[in-house]
C-alpha cells in the first residue's frame, strides 16, 4: 500500500536555527496537511496545501512557519527561528480529494528536539 | 468549532476481555468521525470511520465503533483484545463539506497484559 514518507525521523536543533521537515505524500494525492504533537498532548493541526497554496491554518501555524511543495513529490515545513515550545512530533498526511470524508493518510513523523 | 473528548487516558485490560474506548464529540455542525491507532515510534493508521449510514461501523483489526447523535458520542469497541492492540487510540471529527481538518481527542492508552 502506498505510504507517507517524511525525514529525518529525529532532527536535534539549537533554539534560534531554521529547520526543515520533509514528506512525500503518496503520488496521487492533491492535498496535503502538517500536525503536531507536544509529548503527551493531542495532535494539533498546523496547516493544510492544495494547489501551491495554503486552505486553511490554524493560530498556532504564525510567521515562523512556511510551507512548500519545491517540486512533483516533496512538501515541506519550514520552522525559521525554532524556540523550545517547537519540540515536538510533526505529522504530515495527505488525501486523494478535499472534504471531510477524506481519510488522511499519516506519515510516522518526525520528532524536533530544539535544545 | 469542533471538540473531542476523551475520558478515558489509560485503559488496561487483560487479554480477551473486551474493551469500549470512549469518546464524545460537539460541533455546531455535522461532522464526520474517526479512530485512529499510532502503534509506538509510528504514525496514525486509519481504523474506522463514520461518514452516513449505518450507525455501527466496523473497521480493520476486529474494531467497530458505533455513532450515537443524540449522545453525540463514537465509541470504540473490541470483543476480545490481544496483546498486538496496545496501542494509543485518538477520536477525531472532520467537518463535512469542504474542510477537511482533523480535530483530535486527547488520546487513549490501551494496555493489553496476559
Amino acid at each position: 500500500e502506498p505510504e507517507v514518507t517524511q525525514t529525518p525521523s529525529h532532527q536535534v536543533t539549537q533554539m534560534g536555527q531554521e529547520v526543515i521537515l520533509r514528506c512525500v505524500p503518496i503520488s496521487n494525492h492533491l492535498y496535503f496537511y502538517w500536525y503536531r504533537q507536544i509529548l503527551g498532548q493531542k495532535v494539533e493541526f498546523l496547516v493544510s496545501f492544495y494547489n501551491n497554496e495554503i486552505s486553511e491554518k490554524s493560530e498556532i501555524f504564525d510567521d515562523q512557519f512556511s510551507v512548500e511543495r519545491p517540486d512533483g513529490s516533496n512538501f515541506t515545513l519550514k520552522i525559521r527561528s525554532t524556540k523550545l515550545e517547537d519540540s515536538a512530533m510533526y505529522f504530515c498526511a495527505s488525501t486523494l480529494r478535499t472534504g471531510g470524508n477524506q481519510p488522511q493518510h499519516f506519515g510516522d513523523g518526525t520528532r524536533l528536539s530544539i535544545l | 468549532a469542533q471538540s473531542v473528548t476523551q475520558l478515558d487516558s489509560q485503559v488496561p485490560v487483560f487479554e480477551e476481555a473486551p474493551v469500549e474506548l470512549r469518546c464524545n464529540y460537539s460541533s455546531s455542525v455535522s461532522v464526520y468521525l474517526f479512530w485512529y491507532v499510532q502503534y509506538p515510534n509510528q504514525g496514525l493508521q486509519l481504523l474506522l470511520k463514520y461518514l452516513s449510514g449505518s450507525t455501527l461501523v466496523k473497521g480493520i483489526n476486529g474494531f467497530e465503533a458505533e455513532f450515537n447523535k443524540s449522545q453525540t458520542s463514537f465509541h470504540l469497541r473490541k470483543p476480545s483484545v490481544h496483546i498486538s492492540d496496545t496501542a494509543e487510540y485518538f477520536c477525531a471529527v472532520s467537518e463535512t463539506g469542504t474542510a477537511s481538518k482533523l480535530t483530535f481527542g486527547t488520546g487513549t492508552r490501551l494496555q493489553v497484559t496476559l
